[in-house]
Formats: C-alpha cells, structure tokens, sequence
C-alpha cells in the first residue's frame, strides 16, 4: 500500500510566479490536510479538504493561496504571485474516513523562491 | 484556537538512558494527542498517539502519558539509541477529522554516544 505521495519534491520559482504543489493520499483515505514548516520551525496548518469540499481553511493565507480536492486525481496547493517569504517545506498529510484520527504524511514539497 | 506549548526545545542524553519531552495545550476541547519523529530533510512520522479516555499508552521503548486536569502530555522513550536522534513534535487536535493538527515548536533529541 502506497503511502503519501507528493510531487514535485523540489520547485524553485521566482517571484511572481505561480507554484502548484499535488499529493496524492493513502489508497482508501478520503481527508487530506496541507501543513506549511518554515526552517527550524514547527509545522502549520493551512487547510483541510475532503473530496470536492474544503472543510477548514482557517490557516491558509486569504491573499495568493487556494487549494483543491477534485473528485479525480491529486489534491492541489497553488500559490499565486509567489514572494521569498513563501519559501518553505509543504507537507499533505491523508487520514481514513471521518472517525479515525491519525494523520500520515507525505514527503513534502521544498519550495525556494528566488 | 488551540496553542500547543514544548519544552525543552533541545535535549542531549546519554545512550541508554531515558529521555521525556513535555507538551501543554489550551483548548478543552482537544482530545487527540499524537506524537511525530522527523529526521533532518524527511517527512514526519507518527511514533505513537493517545486519546483523551486513556491516560497512558506504551509502545515498546516509548510511552505517552496525558493529564486532562492539566492539559498536558508527555512522551517518555527509554533506554535512548543513536537512531532516536531526530527532532520530535507533539501535537493536538479535536480528532475524528473535526480539524488540522496544531503543532508544538519541536525537541531536537541529540543521544550521546
């Protein structure tokens, strides 16, 4: 069984660009969640979504920032018009179906801003 | 909102001996509690979780313990090898899938040889 699958594992961009991160949960997990770990720091929470609904975007920036969990294929972070403050390890995280409380995580995403 | 609070930030131990790593929370409501380990560059892997209708779980070298009272937990490894160096993060949440993990600072573990 697969684990969590995130890609691309690296992306460099510079600023004003747009940078879409994917992952792709466990087989059978219905919940992902986007986290965001700046250096020597812990790890946020941005967003939760589950197939074609966003259930908590209470972390996620207002401005540049939107995510996506279609009926088909992988979640999606986009980051419009990126800045160098926007450099950082993004992490998705899948849990099974509403009830069970783990969450496993990707490898993440490293995104440098230039 | 939930606030999670680690101490200490950086912890060095003797191989061997044990080592404890202590989290508090402020919302009530949170009633999950899980543990990861990160090593440098690597994605965080959950080690063990606990719930709040349970006040100590173990699993085999490692240990958690909740407080509910106190709202605080702590993770307990014994007898530490050179392979629990890593940076480990507590977190809390409302379970179930009700929200997102909120997580504490980290513990950077360095075991001494």
């Amino acid at each position: 069984n697969a684990g969590v699958m995130q890609n691309p594992r690296h992306l460099v961009r510079r600023r004003g660009q747009e940078a879409r991160l994917r992952c792709s949960p466990m087989k059978g997990h219905s919940h992902v969640y986007w986290y965001r770990q700046l250096p020597e720091e812990g790890l946020k929470f941005m967003v939760y979504l589950q197939k074609e609904n966003i259930i908590d975007e209470s972390g996620m920036p207002k401005e540049r920032f939107s995510a996506e969990f279609p009926k088909e294929g992988p979640s999606i972070l986009r980051i419009q018009q990126v800045v160098r403050g926007d450099s950082a390890a993004y992490f998705c995280a899948s849990s099974p179906a509403r009830g069970r409380y783990e969450q496993y995580f990707g490898p993440g995403t490293r995104l440098t801003v230039t | 909102g939930e606030n999670v609070e680690q101490h200490p930030s950086t912890l060095s131990v003797q191989e061997g001996d044990s080592a404890v790593i202590k989290c508090t929370y402020s919302d009530s409501a949170s009633n999950y509690f899980p543990w990861y380990k990160q090593e440098l560059g690597k994605r965080p892997q959950l080690i063990i979780d606990i719930r709040s209708n349970v006040g100590e779980k173990k699993d085999q070298r490692i240990a958690v313990t909740l407080n509910k009272t106190a709202k605080h937990f702590s993770l307990h490894i014994t007898e530490t090898q050179p392979e629990d160096s890593a940076v480990y993060f507590c977190a809390a949440s409302r379970g179930g899938g009700a929200d997102g993990l909120t997580f504490g600072k980290g513990t950077h573990l360095i075991i001494q040889p």
